[in-house]
């Protein structure tokens, strides 16, 4: 199985602030990873597919980046909204595999 | 936008079954692979099964396979998990979720629905 790692797992920022989040996989995955946010009580909203391709609807400050094993989630300005829970997820292999997500608060 | 929506939730006793549906509206639900994934409390999510377009390939999380079962109903633009045998690592809550564009692999999970509720408990 191939394992996601996410760094960060706990995350205080304050609004305005650029922050990045770091997914590892323990194998190469090409470039089929996704980016979740989920927020309390809430499904979870597709942010990034295919490592770096904007969802349509998601705003232009998330960005994703990398291949291969190491990728990146980048907020360009937090806004309020945006304190949430993050994954990533792997979709090259089955099973299937999240990372244990990075819980983003407000400093 | 697609719309799902979860339903067959419920608080069972340990051992006991539970079938889950979730009713898609789209006239394409036939067109899409389609999966669940869960979160038990205080945990993060966990991909359970993916079943493809047509209903013939199903893949299953190690710790559900034997025991949950997925299907579908394109006529009915329905999704079913059927889940017996059920333990205290089951409770979670339950999301299904269409795949996004799919090639030789599927890019994600592009639409969820909001989940519902299985607590397995005596």
């Amino acid at each position: 199985d191939i394992q996601l790692t996410q760094s960060p797992s706990f995350l205080s920022a304050s609004v305005g602030d650029r922050i990045v989040i770091t997914c590892r996989a323990s194998q190469g995955i090409s470039s089929y990873l996704a980016w979740y946010q989920q927020k309390p009580g809430k499904a979870p909203k597709l942010l990034i597919y295919s490592a770096f391709t904007l969802q349509d609807g998601a705003p232009s400050r998330f960005s994703g980046s990398g291949s291969g094993t190491e990728f990146t989630l980048t907020i360009s300005s937090l806004q309020p909204e945006d304190f949430a829970t993050y994954y990533c997820q792997q979709l090259d292999s089955f099973p299937i595999t999240f990372g244990q997500g990075t819980r983003l608060e407000i400093k | 936008e697609v719309q799902l929506l979860e339903s067959g939730g419920d608080l069972v006793q340990p051992g006991g079954s539970l079938r889950l549906s979730c009713a898609v509206s789209t006239f394409t639900f036939g067109s899409f692979h389609m999966n669940w994934v869960r979160r038990a409390p205080g945990k993060g999510l966990e991909w359970v099964s993916t079943i493809d377009a047509s209903g013939v390939d199903t893949y299953y999380a190690d710790s559900v396979r034997g025991r949950f079962t997925v299907s579908r109903d394109n006529s009915k633009n329905t999704l079913i998990l059927q889940m017996n045998n059920l333990g205290a690592e089951d409770t979670a809550i339950y999301y299904c979720a269409k795949s996004g564009h799919c090639g030789a692999k599927c890019s994600s999970f592009d639409d969820w629905g909001q989940g519902t509720l299985v607590t397995v408990s005596s």
